[in-house]
Formats: C-alpha cells, sequence, structure tokens
C-alpha cells in the first residue's frame, strides 16, 4: 500500500480554520485519498475523500495538489469537538479494506 | 441517521474462552468488516465479507478467528480460543459498495479484555 507522511500533533484555537496536510509522493494513478477521524473513545468516522479535484462537504474541505502528492484537509471553523485523530489513507480504486495509520492528533484550544 | 451498533460495549474474558462479538450493520449495506485496535496502537484490518464468505483477511485473522452473518441483520466475530494478546478494542464496519471510492461507517466498538 502507498504510504502517507502526517504530523503526530497540531494545536488550533477554536473557531479558527484548521489546515491538517498530508504527504503521499508514491500515490499512484488509481489511489483515493481519504480521510477518517477518530473522536475519543470511538470508532473511526468518514470525513471526506477525492482523486484529483478539490472537494467539499458538510464537514470539511479537500484540497489536492496538482501533482497528487499532498493533500491538506481543511476544517474551516474548528470547534472542540473536532479534538481527534485525522487519518489521511490511500485506497486503491479496487480496494475494500482501509489501512491506518497514526494520523495526527489534533487538539482544540478553547 | 443510521449507524452501525455493536454489542456488548464491553467484554471480559478468561484466556481461552471463547467470545463472540456482535455488529448490527446498516440495513441496506452489502460489505462488512472487522477491524481492531490494540491501545495506544493503529487501527487494524482484520476481514471483509460479502456475499456470505470472506473477500479478503489480514494476517492477524488466523484459525482462531472466524465471521458469519447467521440472519439478515447481525454480523458475529468469533474468537474461538482468546489469548491476552486479542485484548482490544473491536469495529465493525459496513458499506453499501466496495473500493476505494466507498464510505465506510464504523460502529462504537466492543472493548475486549482477556485476563
Amino acid at each position: 500500500d502507498a504510504k502517507t507522511t502526517q504530523p503526530n500533533s497540531m494545536e488550533s484555537n477554536e473557531e479558527e480554520p484548521v489546515h491538517l496536510p498530508c504527504n503521499h509522493s508514491t500515490i499512484s494513478g488509481t489511489d483515493y485519498i481519504h480521510w477518517y477521524r477518530q473522536l475519543p473513545s470511538q470508532g473511526p468516522e468518514y470525513v471526506i475523500h477525492g482523486l484529483t479535484s478539490n472537494v467539499n462537504n458538510r464537514m470539511a474541505s479537500l484540497a489536492i495538489a496538482e501533482d497528487r502528492k499532498s493533500s491538506t484537509l481543511i476544517l474551516h471553523r474548528a470547534t472542540l469537538r473536532d479534538a481527534a485523530v485525522y487519518y489521511c489513507i490511500l485506497r486503491d480504486h479496487r480496494d475494500d479494506k482501509i489501512i491506518f495509520g497514526k494520523g495526527t492528533r489534533l487538539h482544540i484550544l478553547p | 441517521e443510521p449507524e452501525v451498533t455493536q454489542t456488548p460495549s464491553h467484554q471480559v474474558t478468561q484466556m481461552g474462552q471463547e467470545v463472540i462479538l456482535r455488529c448490527v450493520p446498516i440495513s441496506n449495506h452489502l460489505y462488512f468488516y472487522w477491524y481492531r485496535q490494540i491501545l495506544g496502537q493503529k487501527v487494524e484490518f482484520l476481514v471483509s465479507f460479502y456475499n456470505n464468505e470472506i473477500s479478503e483477511k489480514s494476517e492477524i485473522f488466523d484459525d482462531q478467528f472466524s465471521v458469519e452473518r447467521p440472519d439478515g441483520s447481525n454480523f458475529t466475530l468469533k474468537i474461538r480460543s482468546t489469548k491476552l494478546e486479542d485484548s482490544a478494542m473491536y469495529f465493525c464496519a459496513s458499506s453499501e459498495s466496495a473500493g476505494g471510492t466507498d464510505t465506510q461507517y464504523f460502529g462504537p466498538g466492543t472493548r475486549l479484555t482477556v485476563l
């Protein structure tokens, strides 16, 4: 599986935007970029995914670099509830399973 | 909003005992998964299941593990003879479709403690 690299942890202030980076320099043409998050003591939760174009949904935005070797998850206005581990994951279009890395632990400061 | 449910939330067992972890996936989903997370470690894939058979399993999913969809709503994970190292959170997930574009919905997990 192609690997992703994320910072171990980040901090942000409540009500400010958060940009979570992810590097995936060995991404292949058939890999989708997925983001999941895991709130404390809960199961993982889908956030967003994309292939080449930037994507928006009610939870977040995903900005994908033109060469697809990096991406950024954007939380437009962080709340305390957004404190979680955020996982950037590559999934081949044929791949059912999700391979989780260590992710980025996001701390939100009130 | 539909959700995946799991029971029990916490299971304590003695080493060598059999345990069955239960999951009710989202009703129109066809693909089912089990993952586990040992305390402080990554979430690890165990097995995927579709059309009443295993479609993929990891190295962790050895002969001690089995999965079953005994009826139209439940999906179970059985550990035949538990070991201390089986202590972990076990997450069930389901999805409507498969492949890299699908969204997997995870349950809240069952915490298994093997003594």
